[in-house]
């Protein structure tokens, strides 16, 4: 079944302790993103990656990093989490590296709350 | 910088009426609009829309994009509580894909 999978899907973590969500898409996309959804905010692109060693910042980056060294896997990593960076978080991947053509499809999401 | 707004925020309805839902843009480089539902977990993909003029359709959900004006609307005719969810309108400009901040649509029985 063609999918992104993101794990853990739920996390409760502590202020500094460096953590890793994974993304995971069998679909052999090119485009793959990462996006937070905060009441009131919407959705907010963080990085996204055109291809395996490609990365980029979007609208928040501070506060995260991201890595493509293989096409399927792009994880976001918190080196020393915030309570601000408490929130929902979605992968999403889209086939082409020309993205507008094809639309992007998500994770299921991964709740992330840092006391 | 880039734009996307929707509107209504939220919206209350009965079962059977028809929805219009609104999305305005301001974004350099357009490419492609798209719509999602986004139900208590993952967006959900509807539409994308890159010509205007064109509507797309499935089943009762239909929408249409106007590049000259800079907006998009999303129809549901017959609405059905299944429908109740919220409704993201997404812009791609460049290489990132800019969301609005949805509008929350509730079908009561």
């Amino acid at each position: 079944e063609a999918q992104v999978t993101q794990n853990p899907r739920y996390l409760i973590t502590v202020t500094g302790k460096k953590l890793t969500v994974t993304c995971s898409q069998n679909m052999n996309h090119e485009y793959m993103s990462w996006y937070r959804q905060d009441p009131g905010l919407g959705l907010r692109q963080i990085y996204y990656s055109m291809n395996v060693e490609v990365t980029d910042k979007g609208d928040v980056p501070e506060g995260y990093k991201v890595s493509r060294k293989e096409k399927r896997n792009f994880p976001l990593i918190l080196e020393s989490p915030s309570p601000n960076q408490t929130s929902l978080y979605f992968c999403a991947s889209s086939l082409t590296q020309g993205v507008g053509n094809s639309p992007l499809h998500f994770g299921n999401g991964t709740r992330l709350t840092v006391t | 910088e880039d734009k996307v707004v929707q509107s209504p925020l939220s919206l209350v309805v009965h079962e059977g009426d028809t929805v219009t839902l609104n999305c305005s843009y301001e974004v350099t480089n357009f490419r492609s609009l798209l719509w999602y539902k986004q139900e208590k977990k993952a967006p959900t993909f509807l539409f994308m829309l890159t010509s205007s003029g064109i509507e797309k359709k499935s089943g009762r959900l239909s929408s249409i994009l106007d590049k000259k004006e800079l907006f998009s609307i999303l129809n549901i005719t017959a609405t059905q509580t299944g429908d109740s969810a919220v409704y993201l309108c997404a812009v791609f400009s460049g290489y990132a894909l800019n969301f609005g901040k949805g509008t929350s649509l509730l079908v009561t029985p």
